[in-house]
């Protein structure tokens, strides 16, 4: 099976503009979460959809926003982008069952600069 | 609120030494605990995983981890290191209260040395 595919791998952006990022999760996968990674930081947690709702949510200002689509690709926006932005951004999708035990499956990231 | 805490940044280990990783944790109701490494320029790979039963879990490339309930800790821990460990480690956890969102700790990077 292929794995989880994130695009844009690169994205550079300029302070107030927004940007969509893209997840295709693994096949069959239902669930899909995205996190926020920077140095020092770890990963934040950003939301999750399971069969296109959103299941939980992370403590990020309503800039940030996401959806899932019937095949479970999900896509995550950010509006007026500020230089804290800037981060390596993770998307994780886990087996149909959604259950609390899964295991995530992680896709490389998109690293997302902003100027 | 969950939390995991991975209290060093860095962990330093000569080649063919034992090396652990530490891992604790806070949270409400019994915990799922996951470890995950990161190489550079990727994304997190499963390493292993405590849901129940057995406190000492056995995961990939010989890696294990030891539940310990009543000191909230999960380290992870390996026999013999190798160079080709070198990575960013990263404890998780998620309660198994209703369906939670997975709190990741802040890493450790793992140098081992030959």
């Amino acid at each position: 099976k292929a794995g989880v595919t994130q695009t844009p791998r690169y994205l550079i952006k300029t302070r107030g503009q927004q940007v969509t990022l893209s997840c295709s999760p693994i096949s069959g996968h239902r669930s899909v979460s995205w996190y926020q990674q920077t140095p020092g930081q770890g990963l934040q947690f950003l939301f999750e959809y399971f069969s296109e709702t959103q299941r939980n949510k992370g403590n990020f200002p309503g800039r940030f926003s996401g959806r899932q689509f019937s095949n479970s690709r999900s896509e995550m926006n950010v509006s007026t982008l500020e230089l804290g932005d800037s981060a390596l951004y993770l998307c994780a999708s886990s087996p149909p069952s959604g259950g609390s035990t899964d295991t995530q499956y992680f896709g490389p990231g998109t690293r997302l600069t902003v100027l | 609120a969950q939390s995991v805490a991975q209290p060093e940044d860095q962990v330093n280990v000569a080649e063919g030494n034992p090396l652990t990783v530490k891992c604790t944790y806070s949270v409400s109701g019994n915990p799922y605990l996951f470890w995950y490494v990161q190489y550079p320029n990727r994304g997190l790979q499963f390493l292993l995983k405590y849901i129940t039963g057995d406190n000492l879990v056995k995961g990939s490339y010989g890696f294990e981890a030891e539940f310990n309930k009543s000191q909230t800790s999960f380290h992870l821990k390996k026999p013999s290191a190798l160079v080709s460990d070198s990575a960013l480690y990263f404890c998780a956890v998620r309660g198994s209260g209703g369906y939670q969102k997975v709190t990741f700790g802040t890493g450790t990077k793992l140098q081992v040395i030959p």
